[in-house]
């Protein structure tokens, strides 16, 4: 079946302008994870949505960083206001309900100038 | 929080001999671990993982191993293979806190034929 598929695969933006970066999860994953990896270091977790739950924000940097998840399945995270540190690879993850397995998407790679 | 740290951060090795990369866990409540393998501007790709209720797991050339009295496990890559050369990392997770993945700092391996 389809993975995790995230888009847009590459995001150029000026420093200041806000972005929205879109993950489709495997289709019955109620599980949802948000990571970020920059580059050549380690991948830092964001969020995380399970069902109907309030999600899991601990990770979020900043506050200009927020995610929705609508309907269950897609999620949207936006980054307000972007700086050059925010320049990273914003990777997806989605698992089974009470299944530990992630499986992960491509990654939207985000460049901030 | 948890905490996971990764050694080697590079390992070269020649085709046909053993790799071994080491990861140490800081939250003894953590029960899940996962590998993933990077390949150079592909997702991480989950390619084995243990639970804290088991001391070994193989599959075929790969396996893993896992000290909790330690808080330390490890991944074993017999036979290598030109194409095991990738960035390998390590993680950790526990169910209560949703399974969100802290992850080791990555080991560049290398194998030359």
């Amino acid at each position: 079946g389809a993975g995790v598929s995230q888009s847009p695969s590459n995001k150029v933006t000026e420093k200041g302008k806000d972005v929205e970066l879109r993950c489709d999860p495997i289709s019955g994953h109620t599980a949802l994870y948000w990571y970020r990896q920059s580059l050549g270091q380690g991948l830092e977790f964001l969020i995380y949505f399970q069902g109907n739950s309030a999600p899991d924000k601990s990770g979020l940097p900043s506050d200009r960083f927020s995610a929705e998840r609508t309907g269950g399945s897609v999620s949207t995270l936006t980054i307000q206001r972007t700086q050059q540190e925010d320049s990273a690879v914003y990777l997806c993850a989605s698992s089974l309900p009470v299944v530990a397995e992630q499986y992960f998407g491509p990654g939207t790679r985000l460049t901030v100038t | 929080g948890e905490n996971v740290e990764q050694h080697p951060s590079t390992l070269s090795v020649q085709e046909g001999d053993s790799a071994v990369i080491k990861c140490t866990y800081s939250d003894s409540a953590s029960n899940y671990f996962p590998w993933y393998k990077q390949e150079l501007g592909k997702r991480p790709q989950l390619i084995i993982d243990i639970r804290s209720n088991v001391g070994e797991k193989k599959d075929q050339r790969i396996a893993v191993t896992l000290n909790k009295t330690a808080k330390h496990f490890s991944l074993h890559i017999t036979e290598t293979q030109p194409e095991d050369s990738a960035v390998y990392f390590c993680a950790a997770s526990r169910a209560a806190a949703g399974n969100k993945l802290t992850f080791g700092g990555g080991t560049r391996v290398l194998v030359k034929p």
